[in-house]
């Protein structure tokens, strides 16, 4: 089946330190990767794709991930993380299902950046 | 830049009443996702619309019922209401289903409906 895991629960940083959020995923075929961030009570906000071309994408906020074909993962990355990135992410794969497409969700990870 | 609106916001209702969440998508956007939230959890997938026509089911119970319509927004009808359909309910749209489609899906800010 395909699908995506984020195998931590939590992820504690302190501030100006980098961060990674870790993302697996399982389909067959060419992965569509995105990354998303929900705050409190908010709707899920897009930070960034991989559709094809550079393994390191870069998105909104300063946050980039790398696509690794051969560990089949999707890691979200900041160089230098800030309090306010503090949030819930998920990792979602899009892919094709009985000639439409299907976006499944990874079951969160939530970011804590302390001060 | 116009963004995927839901409405209501919030909503209360009893059980064995009925709900009905709506969904404009962002314009020129074809393709509606619903999801579920609870709390402490990933959004699960309920249904989506393609075109006006469903595309996918996810684990969206008997009881809920979903369409698109001619202009593109969509409502999800949610009968005989349990205490545990008490949860955050979103909607995301996005532009094309083909293999060439791309993008990302879009987010409405969700309804929280909490059932008592």
């Amino acid at each position: 089946a395909q699908s995506v895991a984020q195998p931590e629960d939590q992820v504690n940083v302190a501030e100006g330190n980098p961060l990674t959020v870790k993302c697996t995923y399982s389909v067959s075929g060419n992965p569509y990767l995105f990354w998303y961030v929900q705050y409190p009570n908010r709707g899920l906000q897009f930070l960034l794709k991989y559709i094809t071309g550079d393994n390191l994408v870069k998105g909104s906020y300063g946050f980039e991930a790398e696509f690794n074909k051969s560990q089949t993962s999707f890691h979200l990355k900041k160089p230098s993380a800030l309090v306010s990135d503090s949030a819930l992410y998920f990792c979602a794969v899009r892919y094709m299902n009985t000639g439409f497409q299907k976006l499944v969700f990874g079951t969160g990870t939530r970011l804590l950046v302390s001060p | 830049a116009a963004g995927v609106i839901q409405s209501p916001r919030h909503l209360i209702k009893e059980k064995r009443e009925t709900a009905t969440l709506k969904c404009y998508p962002i314009p020129r956007h074809d393709t509606v996702y619903w999801y579920q939230q609870g709390p402490g959890q990933d959004p699960q997938f309920l249904i989506s619309f393609y075109e006006k026509m469903q595309s996918d089911k996810g684990s969206i119970p008997d009881r809920f019922s979903a369409q698109q319509f001619s202009d593109y927004h969509s409502e999800l009808n949610m009968s005989s209401l349990e205490l545990g359909d008490s949860a955050l309910y979103f909607c995301a749209s996005s532009l094309g289903l083909g293999e060439g489609a791309n993008t990302e899906a879009f987010f409405g800010q969700g309804t929280r409906l909490t059932v008592v």
